[in-house]
């Protein structure tokens, strides 16, 4: 059964670079036909997606987010990562790591991790 | 960007009650539309694929009906689990977009 598991800082100071980490296990982040992805959630509020990878490293990025977002693979570790430059406190949200298929919704969500902005 | 309007944004409803939420794009995105449900603390969970399937597992109290910009989902018979905040997602073109929420609460 395919799990997704977020990691990385719970909180980062203004102006720094978030990055997170998505381990995937129970299949193969190198298989086609599948977008690995980074959804975004501020406390008490609703979805954003930022982005998504495919196993070839091709993205597609929000572009409210596009100038400040790198979304990375890493098919020898089974990973998949985010990076957001020069985070403000807006930017504060639990972060979800997510799969898709080729013209499907999300299908699968990790835990979801918060990460707080904050000096 | 598609523009997600839902509707409500929140009801007060009674177990056993049948409740219908909205969903409409600011442009047609033909059947790319699924439906999650959320509970405080945990990710959503997909309940509705292409507007109107049933996810593996969805007890079939849910629907889902519409196509093009207008799109629903029904609870035929609400449930206690079923007290939650539902988003309605479409997926026909970038970049993704949710809807604004609706929370269902118990009355």
């Amino acid at each position: 059964q395919l799990q997704l598991q977020e990691s990385g800082p719970g909180l980062v100071k203004p102006s720094e670079t978030l990055s997170l980490t998505c381990t995937v296990s129970g299949g193969s982040i190198s298989t086609s036909g599948y977008y690995w992805g980074w959804i975004r959630q501020p406390p008490g509020k609703g979805l954003e997606w930022i982005g998504n990878i495919n196993y070839s490293g091709s993205t597609n990025y929000n572009p409210s987010l596009k100038s400040r977002v790198t979304i990375s693979v890493d098919t020898s570790k089974n990973q998949f990562s985010l990076k957001l430059s020069s985070v403000t406190a807006a930017d504060t949200a639990v972060y979800f790591c997510v799969r898709r298929g080729v013209g499907a919704p999300v299908g699968h969500w990790g835990q979801g991790t918060l990460v707080t902005v904050s000096s | 960007d598609i523009q997600m309007t839902q509707s409500p944004s929140s009801l007060s409803a009674s177990v056993g009650d049948r409740v219908t939420i909205t969903c409409r794009a600011s442009q047609g995105i033909s059947n790319y539309l699924a439906w999650f449900q959320q509970k405080p603390g945990e990710a959503p969970k997909s309940l509705i694929y292409a507007a109107s399937s049933l996810q593996s597992g969805v007890p079939s109290k849910f629907s889902g009906s519409g196509s093009g910009t207008d799109f629903t989902l029904t609870i035929s018979s609400l449930q206690p689990e079923d007290f939650a905040t539902y988003y309605c997602h479409q997926y026909g073109a970038y970049p993704l977009t949710f809807g604004g929420g609706t929370k269902v609460e118990i009355k």
